[in-house]
């Protein structure tokens, strides 16, 4: 079945320690997301690609870092995680053009100790 | 004014029963508007889309008034598995959020036996 994939499902690491999460897509569809959700809080854009185009929201910490090698993956990289970057990472994509629902990979819970 | 105002509940209701959840959003430039079902832990999920004419979907029924910029989701015949959070979402037809999409805190309902 066609889906986003998102690897680790739980990430533990610690303070200051980099780390990175993966997103996979067998929609091949052109946008790929990174949302940031805490608890009991609505999912927040910390930045988009559109095809390789790298789309940063403004309010987006320097701490957060991407990459898109190519169409299916993409990378969330998280320089030096503080304890308040704990939160779900939900990666979604969607296609331009082709009424642009999102769908969402199921998320990697990250624990910051 | 938050862009996407949703009560948060807990709506607590018994099977069968007739459930309204509001939202409100600010930006009148907004075009397309959607309900997504968020259950514990997992990813968004697209519930329906919202169209200017009111649209139905089985037991859901979803309306907007632009107006006012309100948009509404009617549960009839609750059942114990729609207990989730119900996110209110607005696509960003403007500025630098072309094509993203704005999600409300989210209300949350619990269908009891």
């Amino acid at each position: 079945d066609a889906m986003v994939i998102q690897n680790p499902r739980y990430q533990v690491t610690q303070f200051g320690k980099p780390v990175t999460l993966s997103c996979s897509q067998t929609l091949n569809h052109n946008v790929m997301y990174w949302y940031q959700q805490k608890s009991s809080q609505a999912p927040k854009l910390l930045f988009h690609y559109y095809d390789k185009d790298f789309n940063n929201e403004a309010d987006t910490p320097d701490n957060f870092q991407s990459r898109r090698p190519n169409t299916s993956f993409c990378f969330l990289d998280i320089r030096s995680p503080g304890l308040g970057d704990a939160a779900m990472y939900l990666c979604a994509t969607s296609s331009r053009g082709a009424g642009e629902t999102q769908y969402f990979g199921p998320g990697t819970r990250l624990l910051v100790l | 004014r938050k862009e996407v105002e949703q009560d948060p509940g807990p709506f607590n209701v018994p099977e069968g029963a007739t459930v309204a959840f509001n939202c409100t959003y600010s930006n009148s430039a907004s075009q397309s508007f959607f309900w997504y079902r968020q259950d514990c832990r997992k990813e968004p999920k697209l519930l329906m889309s919202v169209y200017s004419s009111g649209n139905e979907d089985g037991r859901f029924t979803a309306q907007l008034n632009r107006a006012s910029q309100y948009i509404s989701l009617l549960i009839r015949d609750s059942k114990l598995s729609d207990s989730a959070t119900y996110l209110c979402v607005v696509k960003g037809d403007y500025g630098g959020s072309q094509g993203n999409l704005i999600f409300g805190k989210g209300t949350k309902l619990s269908v009891k036996p």
